[in-house]
């Protein structure tokens, strides 16, 4: 039982590369979510799922896409990337879709040069 | 959104019980208080919830204020793997969703 895995681990890119970072869960959990967290920082809610085949925006949305391509995966998509969204990436589920414990990947580090 | 306040930072000795205190003075009838904490490098772990009553698990207890507008995370004996950043937060429900909202959180250093 791995719980959430991320990849990958690091990242390095130009500004206006693209990139796809993949989470996927093993708990069979309906909800999932994607955070950033900037250093000296509190994670910040990017999309999240409440559950297969639905996505919202969180409170940091822009430049960003997702997808959940099913219960277990769900894919967050910098289209063009930017110096500003140099940051760690954090991958979350959660068995119900109001969230009250949620269970965080090992996160990516994404640095945009 | 309801937002938290919590120490920068603090210390205890290895072995002695720690208690990480949160202000919530603007939480509304509905939001849970959520704690998780975050080893250094690692993503966050869930730690504890509640709404009204104290809540005990195997990691930790929470006693919630009866005005609930404050609370207290109780690490009954700390230990050197107790040193992460502890969020206090507030869920909340907006847009037909439930989000967490991390704050900067406090600094709990463990002395042996």
């Amino acid at each position: 039982n791995a719980g959430v895995t991320q990849t990958p681990k690091f990242q390095v890119l130009k500004t206006g590369q693209s990139m796809t970072l993949q989470c996927a869960q093993d708990m069979n959990h309906n909800s999932m979510y994607w955070y950033r967290q900037d250093p000296g920082m509190g994670l910040r809610l990017i999309y999240y799922s409440a559950s297969e085949g639905t996505t919202d925006k969180g409170e940091v949305p822009n430049g960003y896409n997702v997808s959940r391509l099913n219960k277990r995966e769900f894919s967050l998509r910098l289209e063009s990337a930017a110096p500003s969204q140099t940051s760690v990436y954090f991958c979350a589920s959660s068995e119900a879709e109001w969230g009250y414990e949620q269970y965080f990947g090992p996160g990516t580090r994404l640095t945009v040069t | 959104d309801a937002k938290t306040t919590q120490p920068n930072s603090m210390e205890s000795n290895e072995e002695e019980p720690v208690h990480l205190p949160c202000n919530h003075s603007t939480i509304s009838g509905t939001d849970y208080i959520h704690w998780y904490r975050q080893l250094p490098s690692q993503g966050p772990e869930y730690v504890i919830h509640g709404l009204t009553s104290n809540v005990n698990n195997r990691m930790a207890s929470l006693a919630i204020a009866e005005d609930r507008k404050s609370s207290t995370l109780i690490l009954h004996r700390a230990t050197l793997r107790d040193a992460a950043v502890y969020y206090c937060i507030l869920g909340y429900s907006g847009a037909g969703s439930y989000q967490l909202t991390f704050g900067k959180g406090t600094k709990l250093s463990v002395i042996p």
